[in-house]
């Protein structure tokens, strides 16, 4: 299963774009890219998912390079109400049980008016 | 996106009692789906993975024969938390692997929070 690395916390200011990186560099060639985020007490959010390339939705962008190693969550303009934890996973969804998604410690993102 | 239910959203029950967590996929059916736990401050942890009509696949560590999982329906997976004790308290979370054209997505529940007394 691919480790992802994440930093643990990050800093922002409403309407700023915010970009939170990924790192997973044994990312398998079955394996998708999907974020969540998550409030506290409630289940993650599924925002985006992506396997190469840039996909974009009505939430966010996922800017993924050549080599997968990477990738990078982007959210424009965000507001007081995005401050949460927002994870990165790294996993495919084929062969059943045997795939599953592996939290990793996530990215606690700070909104500030 | 797809949704998945929880119920109850909260439970307290006393020490050494038993209880059953539902999930449910509400629109879509899900052949494949998983239990996690989390503690304060920290994040996710798989618990298991169950497939509909089969027996489930723990994690290492978990305890099958205290956490026990029943996937039989598409729609309908069960957690029962057995013999519960005060270290069991936590926030457990399902999620559910849903087909979306060539690919697949995963939803979560939104949780559920048991205290044991």
């Amino acid at each position: 299963l691919a480790k992802t690395t994440q930093p643990i916390s990050m800093d922002s200011y409403e309407g700023q774009e915010v970009n939170i990186t990924c790192s997973h560099n044994n990312i398998a060639t079955n394996d998708y890219i999907t974020w969540y985020q998550q409030f506290p007490s409630q289940g993650p959010r599924f925002i985006i998912q992506g396997y190469k390339t840039k996909v974009t939705n009505e939430v966010a962008s996922l800017f993924i390079p050549a080599d997968r190693k990477s990738s990078t969550l982007s959210l424009p303009r965000v507001s007081l109400s995005d401050t949460a934890v927002y994870y990165c996973l790294v996993g495919s969804f084929y062969g059943g049980a045997t795939n599953k998604l592996i939290f990793g410690t996530g990215t606690l993102l700070a909104v500030q008016p | 996106g797809a949704v998945v239910s929880q119920h109850p959203s909260r439970v307290i029950c006393k020490s050494g009692t038993s209880v059953k967590i539902e999930c449910r996929s509400l629109d879509f059916q899900a052949t494949t789906m998983f239990w996690y736990r989390q503690f304060p401050k920290q994040s996710l942890m798989l618990m298991a993975t169950s497939n509909e009509g089969s027996k489930a696949t723990y994690e290492q560590g978990v305890e099958k024969d205290k956490f026990l999982i029943n996937h039989a329906s598409l729609t309908l997976s069960t957690l029962t938390v057995t013999s519960a004790h005060p270290e069991d308290s936590s926030f457990y979370i399902c999620s559910a692997r849903a087909r979306t054209g060539t690919s697949y997505e995963q939803y979560f529940g939104p949780g559920t929070r048991l205290t044991v007394t």
